[in-house]
């Protein structure tokens, strides 16, 4: 699987969006970047997933350089309940899920 | 709730004791995962089913681990010989398989385990 490369913690203001990213430098043509987060004390939860092509959803958005070798979350208007830890992932399918250490968002008032 | 679910949630044990726990995944989902998380890392894999068929074990699961799916639906993880190691959060997660969709995994709250 391809490493990924995520800043530790990043603030956010609430109300302003949250750009998150992440490197995946060696990712490979068949490989998803996919997108979970963990709450305080919760299990991680999915947010979103792309292979080439831009991403939204009703959660965020996912935009992927054309190289495929970074890319960035979007959270829109960041709200003091989306203050976790973002897990950026590269894997070819869901049985291929390996988290790394993630970046630690905190939404400040 | 029809979520997936853990038992028990909290876990204290002396070390050199068996500890097993239990996870219920999402009733249709036929693919289960074990992770175990230790403070300021990421979930770790352990191993899958996709139904009873355990398909992928982690070199992380020693000797002492063992995961059953006896019939394709609640899966037991025991840990024999419990080491002061061993404390962390261990989380399941289940999910659907095939197709063409991204099947993304639902994760359960976890068992919080710490070994005395």
């Amino acid at each position: 699987d391809a490493k990924t490369t995520q800043p530790p913690s990043m603030d956010c203001a609430e109300g302003r969006a949250a750009n998150l990213p992440c490197n995946h430098s060696t990712i490979s043509g068949n490989e998803y970047v996919y997108w979970y987060r963990q709450i305080h004390s919760q299990g991680p939860q999915y947010i979103i997933h792309g292979l080439k092509n831009n991403e939204t959803n009703e959660m965020a958005s996912l935009i992927i350089t054309e190289d495929r070798k970074s890319s960035t979350l979007i959270l829109p208007h960041a709200t003091l309940r989306d203050t976790a830890v973002y897990y950026c992932i590269a894997a070819y399918n869901n049985n291929d899920m390996r988290f790394g250490a993630g970046t630690r968002l905190t939404v400040k008032p | 709730d029809t979520g997936v679910s853990q038992d028990p949630r909290h876990k204290i044990t002396k070390r050199g004791q068996n500890v097993t726990f239990r996870c219920d995944p999402i009733s249709e989902h036929n693919r289960l995962y074990w992770y175990r998380q230790t403070l300021g890392q990421g979930p770790e894999f352990l191993t899958y089913f996709q139904n009873e068929a355990q398909l992928e074990k982690s070199r992380l699961l020693s000797d002492r681990f063992s995961a059953e799916r006896p019939k394709g639906s609640f899966s037991t993880l025991e840990i024999q010989r419990t080491e002061q190691g061993d404390s962390a959060m261990y989380l399941c997660a289940s999910s659907l398989s095939g197709g063409d969709a991204y099947n993304e995994q639902f994760f359960g709250p976890g068992t919080r385990l710490t070994v005395l």
